[in-house]
């Protein structure tokens, strides 16, 4: 299976701030199929970028991914207060699928 | 408007079995790929199962190979969970949730919470 590590994991920002979470395979992830989920304590996830790069339904353009291969990359632009959460990354190009850890973003 | 409500978690002893499902509403069950996530308590997201939507090409993780089962019924627009040979690490929130797009968990249920103990 496809392990990703996530770093990051924590990163204690103010809003306003710049955050940039890093997500690393230990193989090319097949097609980039690489995403990106928030999640906020009591709640499902929600997705936020898919294809490593697209931009779910709804989601501010303050989010943008990037990468492709074995880096991947989420950025936030400017950090609001709704922003503070955990964040995932998940291969789907192979089975079985995999998650990232997890990175915390905090409110410094 | 996407709706899943998953049901049957519970408290259940290690080594029984049980049955989760997935209601789904909104959309055509049939045309879509559907996924299991669990999460367990204070830990990150683990990825359980995957089914299409042919009903046919199902994937588990390593972790419940050969103790879960993935189905569905798309007459009854609902998605299944079959657990069994149940263990304490097992113990965990459920999600379903839809593919959309791409083969990934695009839309998501609230959960729903199965503790595994005696």
């Amino acid at each position: 299976e496809i392990v990703l590590t996530q770093s990051p994991g924590t990163l204690s920002l103010s809003p306003g701030e710049r955050a940039t979470l890093s997500c690393r395979a230990i193989q090319s992830v097949n097609d980039n199929y690489l995403a990106w989920y928030q999640q906020k304590p009591g709640q499902a996830p929600r997705l936020l970028i898919y294809g490593a790069s697209s931009r779910a339904t709804g989601i501010p353009d303050r989010f943008s991914g990037s990468g492709s291969g074995t880096d991947f990359t989420l950025t936030i632009s400017r950090l609001e207060a709704e922003d503070f959460a955990v964040y995932y990354c998940q291969q789907y190009g192979s089975a079985p699928n995999t998650f990232g850890q997890g990175t915390k973003v905090e409110i410094k | 408007q996407v709706h899943l409500v998953e049901s049957g978690g519970g408290v259940v002893q290690p080594g029984r079995s049980l049955r989760l499902s997935c209601a789904a509403s909104g959309f055509i069950f049939s045309s879509y790929a559907m996924h299991w996530v669990r999460q367990a308590p204070g830990k990150g997201l683990e990825w359980v199962a995957v089914i299409w939507s042919d009903g046919i090409t199902k994937y588990y993780a390593d972790s419940v190979q050969g103790r879960f089962t993935i189905s569905r019924d798309n007459s009854k627009n609902t998605l299944y969970l079959q657990m069994n040979s149940l263990r304490a690490e097992d113990t965990a929130v459920y999600y379903c949730a839809r593919a959309y797009l791409q083969p990934l968990p695009y839309h998501w249920g609230q959960g729903t919470l199965v503790t595994v103990s005696s």
